[in-house]
């Protein structure tokens, strides 16, 4: 699976909109995009996928790039309660091999 | 739906003893994969299976053991304890058949093991 990379941490304020971007620039067609995050002491919990198009679901919106090179995950209106660390992983669907790379993610800090 | 169920939720344990952690899943997945996350890491896996009686390894397998004997059930076992081995560890399942929405993971609450 191609590897991505995403910033260490952003900081935003409560009721405002958050976009926590990803690159992926060695992509390939087969490779859906997945946004997991993890709040304080508990599992990861699935957000988010997509491929070519946007993506809109309860929790958030996936914005992907024309090219593919790069995604952003919006949410339209932080709480304190998505503070977390977010993950995007590239997963090949066709691929038997389990091996996806989580890198460190990015740490969202929700201000009031 | 109970979802994934790890236990236990929390163990210390001293260099060499062994112990095995626990995953439950109750949602039919034939999917089922053990992660550790070390502090201010991404997950790393460590074994995997894709159905009962088939298992794999993943990126970390040494000093760990696995079995998968029935669909909701994957034990990990750690067979001599080292304190390399202190992390917290998560449990996931997903459905393994085609389609993007088969790799979708759901999971556990974790495991934190302290190995004196």
């Amino acid at each position: 699976d191609a590897k991505t990379t995403q910033p260490n941490s952003m900081e935003s304020n409560e009721e405002e909109p958050v976009h926590l971007p990803c690159n992926h620039s060695t992509i390939s067609g087969t490779d859906y995009i997945h946004w997991y995050r993890q709040l304080p002491s508990q599992g990861p919990e699935y957000v988010i996928h997509g491929l070519t198009s946007n993506v809109n679901n309860r929790m958030a919106s996936l914005a992907i790039a024309e090219d593919r090179k790069s995604s952003t995950l919006i949410l339209h209106r932080a709480t304190l309660r998505d503070a977390a660390v977010y993950y995007c992983i590239l997963r090949d669907v066709g691929d038997s091999n389990y091996q996806l790379i989580w890198g460190a993610g990015t740490k969202l800090i929700i201000k009031p | 739906n109970a979802g994934v169920t790890q236990t236990p939720k929390f163990q210390v344990l001293k260099t060499g003893q062994s112990m095995t952690l626990q995953c439950a899943q109750d949602m039919n997945h034939e999917y089922m994969s053990w992660y550790r996350q070390d502090p201010g890491m991404g997950l790393r896996l460590i074994h995997y299976s894709v159905g009962a009686g088939i298992t794999d390894q993943g990126e970390v397998p040494n000093g760990y053991n696995v079995s998968r004997s029935t669909t909701e059930d994957f034990p990990l076992r750690l067979l001599s304890a080292a304190p390399s081995q202190t992390s917290v560890y998560f449990c996931a399942s997903s459905y393994w058949t085609g389609g993007p929405g088969a790799n979708v993971l759901t999971f556990g609450a974790g495991s934190r093991l302290t190995v004196l």
